[in-house]
């Protein structure tokens, strides 16, 4: 069992660019979720998907969208970058309510 | 304000020593977890408690739950290099499962 995977395990963007994040969630799992994790500070929850729907949303602006796919794979966008988009994007697969976290992506925002 | 707040942020010990890190909720918990984290890393899942009461153990680390004080504690004994990192706890505080994380608590053992 590969776990959860994300990629790229790092990029760099710049200011108004826009970026993707992908994630595959462990094998069984249904569900997805994504936050992001500023250094220092715990994870901030961006978003939920279930049956390729966003089923809950934290407090995270429209810039921040994503997709689900019929795999359960899942995809995060954000659209015109912010200096303080730069952190840790963490995604997590649950099938009840264990989540269990990838590696991350780190993005720079310069 | 922090939906979760974790106690002490930061904490050093000597190789051997016991220690325990806390954390408390504002809100109604559905769920409380406890996570590790190396730094610029994913977190790993160490155990989730959900009952008032409930006491969970993994090798030599220990979790309780205070359902009443809606809070938890992380107990490690005998303490190793091995355990340090920065330990996490999150918490569901809707039943639909959006979890909440405290900022957590980096631990560092000395040998």
């Amino acid at each position: 069992d590969a776990g959860v995977t994300q990629s790229p395990t790092h990029l760099i963007k710049t200011r108004g660019q826009q970026v993707t994040l992908r994630c595959s969630p462990k094998s069984g799992h249904d569900t997805v979720s994504w936050y992001q994790q500023a250094l220092g500070q715990g994870p901030q929850f961006i978003f939920q998907y279930y049956e390729e729907e966003e089923r809950q949303r934290g407090n995270f602006p429209d810039r921040f969208s994503g997709h689900q796919f019929p795999n359960y794979s899942s995809e995060l966008n954000v659209n015109a970058l912010l200096l303080g988009d730069s952190a840790l994007y963490l995604c997590a697969s649950s099938l009840r309510q264990t989540k269990y976290f990838g590696p991350g992506t780190r993005l720079t925002v310069l | 304000s922090q939906e979760l707040e974790q106690s002490p942020q930061s904490l050093i010990v000597q190789e051997g020593k016991n220690l325990t890190i806390n954390c408390t909720s504002s809100k109604t918990l559905y769920g409380l977890y406890w996570y590790k984290q190396k730094y610029g890393e994913g977190l790993i899942f160490l155990m989730m408690l959900q009952k008032g009461g409930e006491e969970k153990s993994h090798e030599k680390i220990t979790a309780k739950l205070d359902e009443k004080k809606q809070q938890s504690s992380l107990h490690i004994t005998a303490s190793q290099p091995s355990h340090a990192g920065i330990y996490l706890c999150g918490a569901d505080t809707t039943n639909a499962g959006k979890s909440t994380f405290g900022d957590g608590t980096t631990l560092t053992v000395k040998p």
